[in-house]
């Protein structure tokens, strides 16, 4: 799987969009994007995935560039909940799961 | 609330005793996963079971035992740790491995402390 890197930490205002990015310059023409994110203590919560176009959901929108290098979640409107690890993923067809290699993510804190 | 539940979420137990860690899919997935995150470490994966068949063990020590009799329940029997085992244990399922797509539900974890 394509390794990615993201910034180690962020913070956010409350109310306002948090951008996160993250960096996949290896990745192959087989691999999904995935992001999750894990709030203090808890198990990861799954996001959102895409493959080259852009995906919106009820939690997120993710941005994938057209070369597939790099892409960036949005949270449009970011709450206190939102203080998390993100965790970007570059994930193939590989076999039976072993290939959700979770990396140290980004921290955000969304300040009031 | 995922549809993976897990017990206990809180374990403390000496380095002589023999534990079980429960987890259950409500989900109809085919495959559970077993995670140990450590202090300030990534997610480490440890087993993986398809179809209650194990497919994946990451070198795990034998003093960790999963069981997964059926596609619905995984455990993972404890027995003689190390304070080194202290973590975050991670159990999650999802419906078709081996797929790009495939997207792996995660439970809240059981908190293990070893004395």
């Amino acid at each position: 799987d394509a390794k990615t890197t993201q910034p180690t930490s962020m913070d956010c205002a409350e109310g306002r969009a948090a951008n996160l990015p993250c960096n996949h310059s290896t990745i192959s023409g087989n691999e999904y994007v995935y992001w999750y994110r894990q709030i203090h203590s808890q198990g990861p919560q799954y996001i959102i995935h895409g493959l080259k176009n852009n995906e919106t959901n009820e939690m997120a929108s993710l941005i994938i560039t057209e070369d597939r290098k790099s892409s960036t979640l949005i949270l449009p409107h970011a709450t206190l909940r939102d203080t998390a690890v993100y965790y970007c993923i570059a994930r193939g067809m590989d076999n039976y799961g072993q290939n959700f290699v979770f990396g140290p993510g980004t921290r955000l804190s969304v300040l009031p | 609330e995922t549809g993976v539940t897990q017990t206990p979420r809180h374990l403390v137990m000496g380095m002589t005793n023999k534990k079980s860690l429960k987890c259950e899919q409500h989900l109809g997935h085919n495959a559970m996963y077993w995670y140990k995150q450590s202090a300030k470490k990534p997610l480490e994966l440890m087993f993986v079971y398809n179809f209650k068949e194990q497919t994946e063990n990451n070198s795990v020590p034998s003093r960790f035992s999963p069981e997964c009799p059926n596609s619905s329940h995984l455990f993972l029997h404890l027995h003689t740790l190390q304070p080194e085992d202290s973590a975050l244990y991670l159990c999650a399922s999802s419906s078709s491995p081996g797929l790009a797509t495939d997207t792996q539900y995660f439970g809240p974890g059981t908190r293990l402390t070893v004395l």
